[in-house]
């Protein structure tokens, strides 16, 4: 058990960009969350996986995020033309059950900054 | 919907005194609850969790954490601090309904020689 893995750790951009995150969830583990951190806040949640299908959204996600899980296992987050407000610390969790509350085990996360 | 509250955005605690930090919940029903610890820079690890029984959880680096229904509350304490343990402190609810985390703001916690 290696862990949730985020890649990169740390993304400079500018506005306008794209720039896309990985998350490697613990090894079989079914469920795989997005949050979006803030500087003096909690997480907040984003998105949520089930295997493959994602099966939540949070208002937070504005058309221009996107996530995917194609194979259930690794998953990638994408923001496009980025904005400042857009400038937070990005967690990924896993957690290894279908019961409807479990134990979320999270990454180091990745620490985007858009100038 | 359901919430937490954290009341006190930062605490200073010398080193060897006990520690409480407060969590107060709004949960429509039994909820599931969590205290987690962010280093800096650092993802989430996790300390405890309640989910049934009893109502005093212990967790790992000696903290504990007491449910208390009619308080809708979820205190993390520990009898004796130690200057590693300053870091910021989380707490989450959960519950039937909702497969996601509703985080508190946290609390800096900072130990003092």
């Amino acid at each position: 058990d290696t862990g949730v893995s985020q890649d990169p750790r740390h993304k400079i951009t500018k506005r306008g960009q794209n720039v896309t995150f990985r998350c490697d969830p613990i090894s079989e583990h079914n469920r795989l969350y997005w949050y979006r951190q803030t500087l003096g806040q909690g997480p907040e949640f984003l998105t949520y996986f089930q295997n493959e299908a994602q099966l939540e959204k949070s208002r937070l996600l504005s058309d221009r995020f996107s996530a995917e899980r194609p194979k259930g296992s690794f998953s990638t987050l994408e923001i496009q033309r980025t904005e400042q407000g857009d400038s937070a610390m990005y967690l990924c969790a896993s957690s290894p059950t279908l019961v409807v509350v479990d134990t979320q085990y999270f990454g180091p996360g990745t620490r985007l900054t858009v100038l | 919907a359901q919430s937490v509250t954290q009341p006190d955005i930062h605490i200073t605690v010398s080193e060897g005194a006990s520690l409480e930090l407060r969590c107060n919940y709004s949960y429509g029903a039994t909820p599931y609850l969590f205290w987690y610890v962010q280093s800096p820079g650092q993802g989430l690890q996790l300390l405890l969790k309640y989910f049934s029984g009893d109502t005093l959880v212990q967790g790992i680096k000696g903290f504990e954490a007491e449910f208390k229904r009619s308080q809708s509350s979820f205190n993390l304490r520990k009898p004796s601090v130690h200057w590693s343990d300053a870091a910021e402190y989380f707490c989450a609810v959960g519950g039937s309904g909702y497969s996601t985390l509703t985080f508190g703001k946290g609390t800096m916690l900072l130990v003092s020689p």
